[in-house]
């Protein structure tokens, strides 16, 4: 079984069209995160939820949402998307909010904008 | 920036040899880790060192934290073809956050 799973796995776009990226993850955690990864592998938190609350946004611009039907889903949306988006977006999770424990990722969305 | 630093970016052995990265970081911790990423794969947790920890070994692994040079390192010791992979150091500042590094990409040659 898949402890965190993301979908798509690849997703290539247009600019300016609007796209989505679910994650799910099966460990009971109740934290969860999206990062960014650049072609120099460097990687950004973009956000982090617990419980259904926003507890970081790190300068991210606001085309993108995070939204948490449940504490086992963080899906990212990105509206208008831009040729500076494409990227690996991981989602994470882990057991607490801080990162004290660690984190398990997710396989990675390779997001590719044209 | 709360970003950590690895050394070197690029490290090439061969197999049965060690590999040792560095990690460097610029504010206080309450912990850091180490997570390794596969090509094309996401990160896995490797090994945590509390700040009031010097070092801690697992398996193949040791690490070594220095928190007066905000520095720590990871050695692998009789590495295999398999530990090919890049490897991230992430510090924990009890912001509610991890801040990686750069990466060192590892290379182990049969």
């Amino acid at each position: 079984d898949t402890a965190v799973s993301q979908t798509p796995k690849y997703l290539v776009t247009q600019m300016g069209n609007d796209k989505s990226i679910k994650c799910e993850q099966n460990l009971g955690h109740d934290t969860m995160y999206w990062y960014k990864q650049d072609s120099k592998k460097f990687l950004k938190i973009m956000f982090s939820y617990n419980n259904k609350e926003l507890i970081i946004n790190e300068t991210v611009p606001n085309r993108f949402s995070p939204k948490s039907p449940d504490k086992a889903h963080l899906n990212l949306h990105i509206n208008s998307l831009e040729l500076g988006d494409s990227a690996v977006y991981f989602c994470a999770s882990s057991r607490t909010s801080g990162s004290r424990n660690e984190q398990f990722f997710g396989p990675g969305t390779r997001l590719t904008v044209l | 920036s709360q970003q950590g630093e690895e050394d070197p970016q690029a490290l090439s052995i061969q197999e049965g040899e060690n590999a040792t990265m560095n990690c460097s970081y610029k504010t206080s911790i309450n912990n850091l880790q180490w997570y390794r990423q596969n090509s094309g794969r996401g990160l896995v947790h490797l090994i945590l060192i509390r700040s009031n920890e010097r070092e801690k070994h697992s398996g193949r692994l040791r690490v070594t934290l220095d928190t007066s040079k905000k520095s720590s390192s990871l050695l692998i010791t009789a590495s295999r073809a398999a530990d090919t992979a890049s490897y991230f150091c992430a510090t924990d500042t009890g912001a509610n956050n991890l801040f990686f590094g750069t990466g060192t990409r590892l290379t182990v040659i049969p």
